[in-house]
C-alpha cells in the first residue's frame, strides 16, 4: 500500500529564516506531486505541481520555491520567511493518470513570528 | 474555468439530524467528483467519488449523485454523529486539467453537537 509523509509536523521559525518541508511517498513510482497551503479558516490553495523528476510548475508567485529531487520525494523552500507565509502545508500525490484520486499527507503547521 | 461552489458554513447539526452540504461545478468537460473530509489538525481524507453523471458515491454513511443536469454533488448523510465535525471540501478533477489537479470549493466546517 502507498503512504505519503511529512515532516516536521509542527515548525516555529522567525521572520527572514530559511524553510524546508519535505514529503515523501512510498509503494508507488512516478507519481504527481502537490503542495498546498491551507490558512487559518480558509481553503486549500495549490502552490506546485510536479509529474516528474525536476519538473516544478508554480500555481502562485511568491518567496517559496518547489524541488523534486528523487521520484518519491518533494520539497517545499523559501529563502526568507515572511508572516503571511504561516499556515498548514499539506503534500499530495496522485498515480498520474486524468481525473485520479489525490492522496494527503498529515500536513505541516507553520507559525512564522 | 472549472470552479466548485460549496454552501457557506459553519453548519450545526443536533446529532442523528440529516445533513445535506450543497455544491455545484462548473466545468467544460465530464470532471470526476470527489468530498474529502479534514479533522481537526489532520490532512484530507478522500470521503467519496464519483467518475459519470448518475454515479452514487458513498461511505460511512455519508452519499452523493453526481448530478449533470444540475451540475451538483451534494453531500448527505442520515443521522450524523459528533464524529462526523469536521470541515468538509467538494472537488472537482477534469480530464482537461493540466497535472491532474484538483479544483476545491472553500469548504464547509460542520458541527456536531450531542
Amino acid at each position: 500500500s502507498q503512504t505519503i509523509h511529512q515532516w516536521p509536523a509542527t515548525l516555529v521559525q522567525p521572520v527572514g529564516s530559511p524553510l524546508s518541508l519535505e514529503c515523501t511517498v512510498e509503494g508507488t513510482s512516478n507519481p504527481n506531486l502537490y503542495w498546498y497551503r491551507q490558512a487559518a479558516g480558509r481553503g486549500l490553495q495549490l502552490l506546485f505541481y510536479s509529474v516528474g523528476i525536476g519538473q516544478i510548475s508554480s500555481e502562485v508567485p511568491q518567496n517559496l520555491s518547489a524541488s523534486r529531487p528523487q521520484d518519491r520525494q518533494f520539497i517545499l523552500s523559501s529563502k526568507k520567511l515572511l508572516l503571511s507565509d504561516s499556515g498548514f502545508y499539506l503534500c499530495a500525490w496522485n498515480r498520474g493518470a486524468p481525473q485520479e484520486t489525490q492522496y494527503f499527507g498529515p500536513g505541516t503547521r507553520l507559525l512564522v513570528l | 474555468g472549472n470552479s466548485v461552489t460549496q454552501m457557506e458554513g459553519p453548519v450545526t447539526l443536533s446529532e442523528e439530524a440529516f445533513l445535506t452540504i450543497n455544491c455545484t461545478y462548473t466545468a467544460t468537460g465530464y470532471p470526476s467528483l470527489f468530498w474529502y473530509v479534514q479533522y481537526p489538525g489532520e490532512g484530507l481524507q478522500l470521503l467519496l467519488k464519483a467518475t459519470k453523471a448518475d454515479d452514487k458515491g458513498s461511505n460511512k454513511g455519508f452519499e452523493a449523485t453526481y448530478r449533470k443536469e444540475t451540475t451538483s454533488f451534494h453531500l448527505e448523510k442520515g443521522s450524523v454523529q459528533v464524529s462526523d465535525s469536521a470541515v468538509y471540501f467538494c472537488a472537482l478533477s477534469d480530464r482537461g486539467n493540466q497535472g491532474g489537479k484538483l479544483i476545491f470549493g472553500q469548504g464547509t466546517e460542520l458541527s456536531v453537537k450531542p
